[in-house]
């Protein structure tokens, strides 16, 4: 399976502090995306990262890639009460599917 | 900014029952996709569609599934005879290229009983 695997499954910070969520993956990709879900919403689509950038940031936001590694990384800075979700990685390699992982869920304590 | 709709919000139905799941893409994207999500895991990957047909399904979407796109704007997902552990929410979603971002419907939230 390429579906990718987020860490920490649950992440709890004080708002304003920054949270960093990790995904890794099993097979080559072509990119890479993050997505964000309210408690029983659809999933956002934050930001996407192609499999030759390495870096990527969107507001507070900053993807990294690394696919030696097949790794990324989502850190949200100076984070709010509103950031609370669960974050999700999604990979694509051929085909027009997306894997899913199993989410961080982030919990900003105002 | 444009949104997908699905419709309904919420449905019950009994087990062996047919059900039909409908969404409304944004109107200007060529691919769609639905996926779902049981209760607490993970979003799993059922079928992605374009050029008015499957170009991939998973192994979740067995004969029982079947996807179609009546008109220039419906795109709906119907399960034949619904089992328990179809109880899940179904999200639609839709891209306007190939491998881009996707944007998501709200769901359907299925509960077989």
């Amino acid at each position: 399976s390429q579906q990718g695997e987020e860490d920490p499954q649950a992440l709890s910070i004080q708002e304003g502090e920054n949270a960093t969520m990790n995904c890794s993956y099993k097979t080559s990709i072509n990119n890479l995306q993050w997505y964000r879900q309210n408690s029983g919403r659809g999933l956002v689509h934050l930001i996407l990262i192609r499999s030759n950038e390495r870096e990527k940031h969107s507001g507070r936001l900053r993807v990294t890639l690394d696919t030696s590694k097949k790794s990324s990384s989502l850190l949200i800075t100076a984070s709010r009460a509103a950031d609370t979700a669960s974050y999700f990685c999604a990979t694509e390699s051929t085909g027009n599917q997306f894997y899913f992982g199993t989410g961080t869920s982030l919990t900003v304590i105002p | 900014e444009p949104e997908v709709t699905q419709t309904p919000s919420h449905q019950v139905t009994q087990m062996g029952q047919e059900v039909i799941l409908r969404c409304v893409p944004i109107s200007n994207h060529l691919y769609f996709y639905w996926y779902r999500q049981i209760l607490g895991q993970k979003v799993e990957f059922l079928v992605s569609f374009y050029n008015n047909e499957i170009s991939e399904k998973s192994e979740i979407f067995d004969d029982q599934f079947s996807v179609e796109r009546p008109d220039g704007s419906n795109f709906t997902l119907k399960i034949r005879s619904t089992k328990l552990e179809d109880s899940a929410m179904y999200f639609c979603a839709s891209s306007e290229r190939d491998n881009e971002k996707l944007f998501f419907g709200s769901g359907t939230q299925l509960s077989v009983l």
